[in-house]
């Protein structure tokens, strides 16, 4: 089955300086990579997402990577603000209805101001 | 638009015990997941239902189970609960059909067993 390593399990940045978070998984038929932030006592909430079929996406300040063949995507925040400060997860899964997704370890990230 | 809805927020229960938990996914949505969210992991696969059928089954025991109603919503019940069931089980729906597997999380029930 599917396996998702993430790395680092914690970030500390000064606010407008730049994220990343990387991940790894195993399954090769894998082709949908969520990303998660969920902060204290609250609900994971999708931020931005990736197919296979595309190599880069951006929304404002976030952006994911994915590379296909070293099975690796990473997640990157510009211009970071105290308010980015939470757990970030990423997940894999198959792009189709009825698929579980498996999620990372989470990465804590600390704003600091 | 109202969101996944999860009730109860809040449970206590002892050891050996049983538990249902209940999820109301967004308007629209068919499929259904469950995971289990312990403190300091990331959210683990416990099930997931598409059309009222179960389509996938994470590593967990056959003291869990669940079952998704006609209106789409869904039960996971957990019998003879045991000191490491204590987590914040999560529901997630996600659409039907078309090549899109977004899932949208619920606030969860954190479940405390004593």
């Amino acid at each position: 089955g599917e396996n998702v390593e993430q790395h680092p399990s914690t970030l500390s940045v000064q606010e407008g300086d730049s994220a990343v978070i990387k991940c790894t998984y195993s399954d090769s038929a894998s082709n949908y990579f969520p990303w998660y932030k969920q902060e204290l006592g609250k609900r994971p909430q999708l931020i931005i997402d990736i197919r296979s079929n595309v190599g880069e996406k951006k929304d404002q300040r976030i952006a994911v990577t994915l590379n296909k063949t070293a099975k690796h995507f990473s997640l990157h925040i510009t211009e970071t603000q105290p308010e980015d400060s939470a757990v970030y997860f990423c997940a894999a899964s198959k792009d189709q209805a009825g698929t579980a997704l498996i999620f990372g370890k989470g990465t804590t990230l600390s704003v600091s101001s | 638009d109202a969101g996944v809805t999860q009730s109860p927020t809040h449970l206590i229960k002892t050891r050996g015990q049983q538990v249902t938990l209940r999820c109301s996914p967004i308007s629209g949505h068919k499929s259904v997941s469950w995971y289990q969210q312990v403190l300091g992991q990331g959210p683990q696969f416990i099930f997931q239902y598409y059309e009222k059928e179960e389509r996938g089954r994470g590593n967990f025991p056959d003291r869990f189970s669940a079952r998704q109603f006609p209106n789409y919503s869904s039960e996971l019940n957990v019998n003879a609960l045991l000191l490491g069931d204590s987590a914040l089980y999560l529901c997630a729906s996600s659409f039907s059909g078309s090549l899109l597997n977004e899932q949208f999380f619920g606030p969860g029930t954190r479940l405390t067993v004593l």
